[in-house]
């Protein structure tokens, strides 16, 4: 079956420690995207990526890192440097189909730092 | 500041009756817009899209109705069902820059009583 997933779907981390979160997607597309929920904030991009080994900062990147060495593969690693770390993280992935801009949600990671 | 808007946090509405989802947007770039509906700690999944050379889309109960000069989208269920209860977020493309970034209203949560 082709999607997104995301592991793992829950995630515990000691404040000050970095913690990478994976996203794997077998749908062939080569956007992939990073967002954040938080409670009434909606999705915030984070990062996303139009290609292979390259990648661009959305609109709150500060602390956070990403990479992609792999069409399939886009991990996000959320730093000590990011101030508020817990929250719901979605990773999206989209192709342009002719100015067709679904982007395709995995399941999510909620990462929760104390 | 915010350039996609839903104004209502939350939505009521009786099973059988019309569902109706606004979202207004600054951007006058903008010329894609989807909407997406999320649950609870899972990813958001994509209901339908408009692009900006049409004024309305429908797929099965589902209707989008875009107006320009109003800057304006709406989504309309009907009839809706209990099943439609969910977080559902409006989102913008700008097509024409080449990036597939969306950029994401706060969402309103419905709620279908039965």
């Amino acid at each position: 079956d082709g999607g997104i997933t995301q592991s793992p779907k829950y995630l515990f981390r000691k404040e000050g420690q970095n913690v990478t979160l994976s996203c794997e997607q077998n749908l062939n597309h080569d956007a992939m995207y990073w967002y954040r929920q938080d409670p009434g904030q909606g999705l915030r991009l984070i990062y996303y990526s139009q290609i292979v080994n390259d990648f661009q900062k959305g609109d709150i990147a500060e602390g956070y890192s990403v990479s992609r060495e792999k069409k399939e593969s886009f991990p996000l690693t959320v730093t000590s440097a990011q101030k508020n770390p817990t929250a719901f993280y979605l990773c999206a992935s989209s192709i342009d189909t002719g100015g067709n801009y679904e982007q395709y949600f995995g399941p999510g990671t909620r990462l929760t730092v104390t | 500041d915010q350039q996609v808007k839903q104004n209502s946090p939350s939505l009521s509405v009786q099973e059988g009756r019309i569902s109706i989802l606004n979202c207004d947007y600054t951007n006058s770039m903008f010329d894609y817009f989807l909407w997406y509906k999320k649950y609870p700690a899972e990813g958001p999944t994509f209901l339908i899209s408009i692009s900006s050379i049409k004024d309305k889309n429908e797929d099965g109960r589902f209707t989008v109705f875009l107006n320009k000069s109003a800057k304006h989208l709406s989504l309309h269920i009907v009839p809706s069902q209990p099943g439609d209860s969910a977080v559902y977020f409006c989102a913008a493309s700008a097509t024409q820059g080449g990036s597939e970034k969306l950029v994401f209203g706060k969402g309103t949560k419905l709620t279908v009583n039965p």
